[in-house]
């Protein structure tokens, strides 16, 4: 079945330092969501990527869209302790989400 | 104001003990899904449903029932719990299903002994 593999799994980073998760997909994805989970909290949806090679930044967050809809990005530019949490990315199907592993930030102050 | 109400945020139970985790939304969305968060594991989907009526599998079922009688309402029923089935639970809705916006309930942490 489809898979969406993330990395890394954990990421520390010093507050300033920039950092980056990536999201692969076995399968070509029509659409990809990013979403943010702050520890001890429920997932918060953050943006949606819908072309290929789509780019679309919220402030200190890029975000990117593979070439070939496979395959995406989250690079946050000089973290700060706000950006603390799991940033997981989604592909959607038909009716179903396949959600990736997730990436673990911490941001040491 | 627009939100997904879990209940019961927390829950420890035997195994075997049936038990319902109650899921609504004041959206009005078509499109409502259960999902479970495993260290390591990410969140995997267990129930979907598309609209009244109208629910399917996703990719961890087993041991799992739902039903969406209305809309506003999509309960996830634990039969028969097992220890296997400890996780934090995740309620979740959009307009409809593919290309939109999730909004997660605040979820259910269960332990299952």
């Amino acid at each position: 079945g489809q898979q969406v593999m993330q990395i890394p799994q954990y990421q520390h980073v010093q507050e300033g330092e920039d950092f980056t998760t990536y999201c692969n997909s076995s399968t070509t994805l029509s659409n990809i969501q990013w979403y943010k989970q702050r520890p001890g909290g429920h997932p918060v949806f953050l943006i949606q990527l819908v072309k290929s090679g789509e780019v679309k930044k919220q402030k200190r967050l890029t975000f990117q869209f593979g070439e070939a809809k496979k395959n995406s990005s989250l690079h946050i530019t000089a973290t700060q302790t706000t950006d603390v949490g799991t940033y997981f990315c989604a592909g959607s199907g038909t009716y179903k989400y396949i959600f990736g592993t997730g990436t673990r930030l911490k941001v040491l102050a | 104001e627009a939100q997904v109400t879990q209940n019961p945020r927390y829950l420890i139970t035997v195994t075997g003990k049936k038990l319902t985790v109650t899921c609504s939304q004041n959206m009005n969305h078509e499109y409502m899904s259960w999902y479970r968060q495993d260290p390591g594991l990410g969140l995997r989907q267990i129930y979907y449903s598309m609209n009244v009526e109208v629910t399917d599998k996703g990719d961890v079922p087993e041991g799992y029932k739902v039903s969406r009688k209305e809309k506003r309402n999509f309960p996830l029923i634990l039969e028969s719990p097992s220890p296997n089935q400890t996780s934090l639970y995740f309620c979740a809705s959009s307009l409809r299903a593919g290309k939109n916006i999730q909004y997660f309930g605040a979820g259910t942490r269960l332990s299952v002994l």
